[in-house]
């Protein structure tokens, strides 16, 4: 199984500033995925981080709120831009392989309060 | 557009009693997970439901897939209090149509066991 580490665990940021949020993983993995969960909420999908290319956003996420990087195959960030109270949540980043492996496991999680 | 809805939404039940949450989804999917949330934490994967007819056991809880009903249940035994928790299924698009391991969630099941 792979291990997935992201940071920050938790943080309080100011209105109209931006949060980069990274997540790490202990192998090579074919897919990255960025969740949202709003407060008492289900979890949303936000984008598919792709190795070397552009993010594939689903709708209602736009790039300029949310760009997302993706380096190498072991490696994401997401970052919040110009963040308003409606952003606070907690974002869960997820990994999993080709579509033959049943896995997908997620981080810990970044709590985001924004006040 | 896949839609996952599970219900009940919310569920008190007492220590000892037996209870299923129900999770619906609109289209063919080949794999069904079902995770536990605690407050505050990230997903811990419970369940990866393949093929119909596929029912799995861990400790008090079971899970069962019916592909041609689109249907799953989360069966917990014998309630006890560490059960409480908020409980997610989640499916993948059909086959040739997303991406793999792309989740899409329930609305969510939040439990709680009273003694």
């Amino acid at each position: 199984s792979a291990v997935i580490s992201q940071k920050p665990s938790r943080d309080i940021c100011q209105r109209g500033t931006s949060l980069t949020i990274q997540c790490q993983v202990d192998s090579q993995v074919t897919m990255m995925f960025w969740y949202r969960q709003q407060p008492g909420q289900s979890l949303t999908l936000i984008a598919t981080a792709n190795q070397g290319s552009e993010a594939t956003y689903e709708s209602g996420f736009v790039i300029d709120k949310f760009p997302i990087s993706r380096p190498n195959l072991t490696f994401s960030t997401l970052t919040v831009s110009n963040m308003s109270p409606e952003d606070s949540s907690i974002y869960l980043c997820s990994v999993g392989q080709a579509r033959m492996s049943t896995e997908a496991f997620f981080g810990q999680g970044t709590r985001l309060t924004v006040v | 557009e896949l839609k996952v809805e599970q219900n009940p939404l919310f569920l008190s039940m007492q220590e000892g009693k037996n209870y299923t949450i129900y999770c619906n989804y609109s289209t063919t999917s080949d794999r069904l997970y079902w995770y536990r949330q605690d407050p505050g934490k990230s997903l811990e994967s419970l369940f990866v439901l393949l093929s119909n007819g596929a029912v799995k056991q861990e400790g008090r809880l079971m899970a069962s897939l019916d592909t041609k009903a689109r249907l799953s249940t989360l069966h917990i035994t014998a309630a006890v209090h560490d059960l409480s928790a908020t409980y997610f299924c989640a499916v993948v698009p059909p086959v040739g149509t997303g991406t793999a391991s792309k989740l899409t969630f329930g609305t969510g099941t939040r439990l709680q066991v009273t003694l």
